[in-house]
């Protein structure tokens, strides 16, 4: 089955840096990439997501990059803000699937220090 | 829309009972999937109902079930449970494709004693 790894488990930054959470995969057939945010106490939310006919995508101070040859998709955050401070999960959905199962990371703390 | 919601909240059992707990999804969402979050294990996929049907199953011994009705709301339920059943078990709604977005409910937190 798929096996999803992420990396950093944790990453603090000062304000206004960039940060970047990495995950890689081992099933090619994967084909559905996303990122999950998850404050302390709070249900997952979706932030962005990739599909794997695209290489990057970017949603304000979110960006999303994949290489489907090196099977690895990474998560870029630009200025970041205090309250950007979450647990972030990547997870990745397997197109020969019939039907919804994603497999996640480990996930990567990040803290932001003002 | 109403997201995703679960109840009960919280639960405290003891070692051998057994547990039920409840998911219903965004009006229009078919596609139930239940997850196991720990500190450990982090998230992990336990199952997945479609139209009142199992489409797929994690790697979970047999006391771990579930069904699905067929106003799509969900059901998982925990037999004989054990102390490492403790955990936040989310369950998350969406439309029918492996690329539909997920939305994850509140969560349940399960505490076994």
């Amino acid at each position: 089955g798929e096996n999803v790894e992420q990396h950093p488990s944790t990453l603090s930054v000062q304000e206004g840096d960039s940060a970047v959470i990495k995950c890689t995969y081992s099933d090619s057939a994967s084909n559905y990439f996303p990122w999950y945010k998850q404050e302390l106490g709070k249900r997952p939310q979706l932030i962005i997501d990739i599909r794997s006919n695209v290489g990057e995508k970017k949603d304000q101070r979110i960006a999303v990059t994949l290489n489907k040859t090196a099977k690895h998709f990474s998560l870029h955050i630009t200025e970041t803000q205090p309250e950007d401070s979450a647990v972030y999960f990547c997870a990745a959905s397997d197109r020969n699937n019939a039907g919804n199962m994603l497999t996640f990371g480990g996930g990567t703390r990040l803290m932001v220090k003002p | 829309k109403a997201g995703v919601t679960q109840t009960p909240r919280y639960l405290i059992k003891t070692r051998g009972q057994q547990v039920t707990l409840s998911c219903s999804p965004i009006s229009g969402h078919r596609s139930v999937s239940w997850y196991q979050q720990t500190p450990g294990q982090g998230l992990q996929f336990l199952f997945e109902y479609f139209s009142e049907t199992q489409r797929n199953k994690g790697n979970f011994p047999g006391r771990f079930s579930g069904r699905q009705f067929s106003n799509s709301r969900s059901e998982m339920n925990v037999s004989t449970l054990e102390l490492g059943d403790s955990a936040l078990y989310l369950c998350a709604s969406s439309l029918p494709s492996n690329t539909d977005t997920q939305y994850f409910g509140p969560g349940t937190r399960l505490t076994v004693l």
